[in-house]
């Protein structure tokens, strides 16, 4: 069964901190795939990033970073020199292709408050 | 603009009142589905549709029904609606393409039923 875990209910930072988000998820798919949304104050879901899992290349892309480590089935969302409109939900998501990618799997979220 | 959109965004009703809750997307998109968001729960699917005429349950689909007569159009529909029916829900699609599998969101639907 598939399941994804985000431990931290809620991080709450000083403006310019660093901050990782940690994701853990469970699959026994070989193929899947894994996901990042931000769900602002405003309520709606933005997709920030897709992994693949054979791909295990970190990513960055401006203040964002993910790292992907496939031994320890970890997905971690690090935002650099924090702002306040970083401050939303964040969610974690897995789909596997067994299921033809038709279920996205989310974590319980992190409510991450940047203070000024 | 490319979008999914919902109506209503907002909605308070009475228990055992039928609802639907409509669902459209402009993007051509195959692959459809229901969302609701529980505080501490995350996400959970209700129900997704594959394309036209094709749909199938998810993890939560006790209460909910579905159809799918048209591609762009996916409404959500309670037909007798309870409160632990209170929730946040998101309708998503994405297209059927390899190599792209983030689905795409609307707006939300805030559903109190008292």
């Amino acid at each position: 069964a598939q399941k994804v875990t985000q431990a931290q209910t809620e991080i709450s930072v000083v403006e310019k901190e660093d901050v990782t988000l940690d994701c853990v998820y469970e699959t026994r798919d070989t193929t899947y795939y894994l996901f990042w949304y931000k769900q602002p104050p405003s309520g709606e879901l933005v997709f920030l990033i897709r992994r693949n899992s054979f791909d295990e290349q970190n990513e960055i892309s401006g203040r964002y970073s993910w790292n992907f480590q496939k031994s320890t089935s970890s997905f971690n969302f690090t935002i650099t020199a924090s702002q306040v409109v970083d401050s939303a939900v964040y969610f974690c998501a897995l789909s596997e292709a067994e299921t033809g990618a038709q279920k996205l799997v989310f974590g319980q979220g992190t409510r991450l408050t940047i203070n000024p | 603009e490319a979008q999914v959109t919902q109506n209503p965004r907002y909605l308070i009703t009475v228990t055992g009142k039928k609802l639907t809750v409509t669902c459209s997307q402009n993007m051509n998109h195959e692959y459809m589905s229901w969302y609701r968001q529980d505080p501490g729960l995350g996400l959970r699917q209700i129900y997704y549709s594959m394309n036209v005429e094709v749909t199938d349950k998810g993890d939560v689909p006790e209460g909910y029904k579905v159809s799918r007569k048209e591609k762009r159009n996916f409404p959500l529909i309670l037909e007798s609606p309870s409160p632990n029916q209170t929730s946040l829900y998101f309708c998503a699609s994405r297209p059927r393409l390899a190599g792209v599998y983030e689905q795409y969101f609307g707006p939300g639907t805030r559903l109190t039923v008292t």
